[in-house]
Order: structure tokens, then sequence, then C-alpha cells
């Protein structure tokens, strides 16, 4: 069964510094989707990036960025220039290549950034 | 556009009563996503349904809980004689299509609260 694994359930940063979340996950398959999702005190998620596993170049938006190593099935987000507004609770996702959108999701991380 | 309407945002119930938790999805959009939330988790997957069809149930509880999305109006979880362990936020999210490139847009949750 696939499992994602999240195992920093809190980081602190200084605004505009730069701070990496980590996120491994274990699977067979060869053809899949990672992504991280913000989730503020509203609740709402909010997809912040996504990668397909086919694709070696890593996926960045904005100030975001992933590092995504494949063989050793890790998938950490890079935050660039770290604003307030990034605090919030951060949660990597599986979802298998070429079936629903049903994701499987780490414990999270909860990112404080400190002014 | 609105996004995913979820209702009510917070709702509380005792013991034994029935709980229904309410999902418009975007606009247009034909799949919904059910996920449960538990304090200090992550989203766990419920059920997958199109419009009068269950796809995936595999992640809801054989017991108590059923989903429904009919031809016209929300999708409804409906939670029978809740007990306190189904206290937990209940996540909606809606897509367009059921193929690997669609995006996932999730509501802001109901909040079950059983006393």
């Amino acid at each position: 069964a696939q499992t994602v694994t999240q195992s920093q359930p809190e980081m602190s940063v200084q605004e505009a510094e730069t701070v990496t979340l980590s996120c491994t996950y274990d699977t067979s398959e060869s053809d899949y989707y990672l992504f991280w999702y913000k989730q503020p005190p509203s609740r709402q998620m909010i997809l912040v990036i996504r990668q397909e596993a086919y694709k070696q170049q890593n996926a960045t938006e904005n100030r975001f960025s992933v590092n995504f190593q494949k063989a050793a099935k890790s998938f950490s987000l890079k935050i660039s220039d770290s604003q307030l507004g990034d605090a919030a609770m951060y949660f990597c996702a599986y979802r298998y290549g070429g079936a629903t959108n049903k994701l499987i999701f780490g414990t999270g991380t909860l990112l404080a950034v400190q002014p | 556009n609105a996004g995913v309407m979820q209702n009510p945002r917070h709702l509380v119930r005792r013991r034994g009563q029935e709980a229904r938790l309410r999902c418009s999805p975007v606009k247009g959009h034909s799949h919904v996503y059910w996920y449960r939330q538990l304090p200090e988790e992550g989203l766990k997957f419920m059920v997958y349904l199109q419009k009068e069809n269950i796809i995936d149930e595999s992640g809801m509880p054989k017991e108590r809980f059923s989903a429904e999305f009919p031809k016209e109006g929300p999708s409804i979880l409906r939670i029978q004689q809740v007990v306190r362990g189904d206290s937990a936020a209940y996540f909606c999210a809606s897509s367009s299509k059921r193929t690997e490139n669609e995006k996932l847009f999730f509501g802001s949750g109901t909040q079950l609260s059983v006393l």
C-alpha cells in the first residue's frame, strides 16, 4: 500500500528566509503524482505545487519549489523568501497515475513564520 | 465562479443523532470526493462519486456512513447514530473530469463535533 510520511510535525522560519519541508513516500508504482497542499487556519486546502513522477525536472511555482528524488522516494518543498502569509499546515500527498483523484496525505507539517 | 461550497461549516450533534453534510461542487463539476481529517492527522479518502453513482467507497466505514450525489442538488454525506469518534473535519473536493491532469478543488470543510 502507498504511504506518505512527513517526519517534521512543526517547523519555524524567519521572515524572508528559506525553509525546506520533508516528505517521503512508499509506492511500487512507476506512474504517479505528488502534491503539496497548504491548509491555513481557514481550513481550505490550497494546492501549492504538483510534480509528475515521469518528469525529471523539479516543479517550481514562484517562491515554491520541490526537490524530487524518485529513487529515494523523497519529495521536499522549499519555500524561499518566506512571508507571514506562508504560515499554515502543509500536507504532502500522493496520487496513483491514471486513477481517480484519490489522494493519500501525510500527517502534515505546521509552519510558523517569525517576523 | 463559486468554489466548492460546504455547509454547515460547523455541526454539533449528540451521540446517536444523524449528521448530514452537504457539498455543492464547482459549477459544471460532476466528480465529488469526500475526505475526513481527524485531529492531528492528514486527510483520509472516504468516497468518490460521479453524478448518481458511487465509483469508489473503499475508505468509507461499512456501517452508519453513506454518500450520494444526485442528478440535481448537492452531494450529501450522511452519518447515522453518530459516536464521539466521528468528530472530525469532513472535506469535499470536486473535479470536472476523471483524468490524471484534472485539478482537484477543495471546500473549507464541515467540522463535526459529537457531544
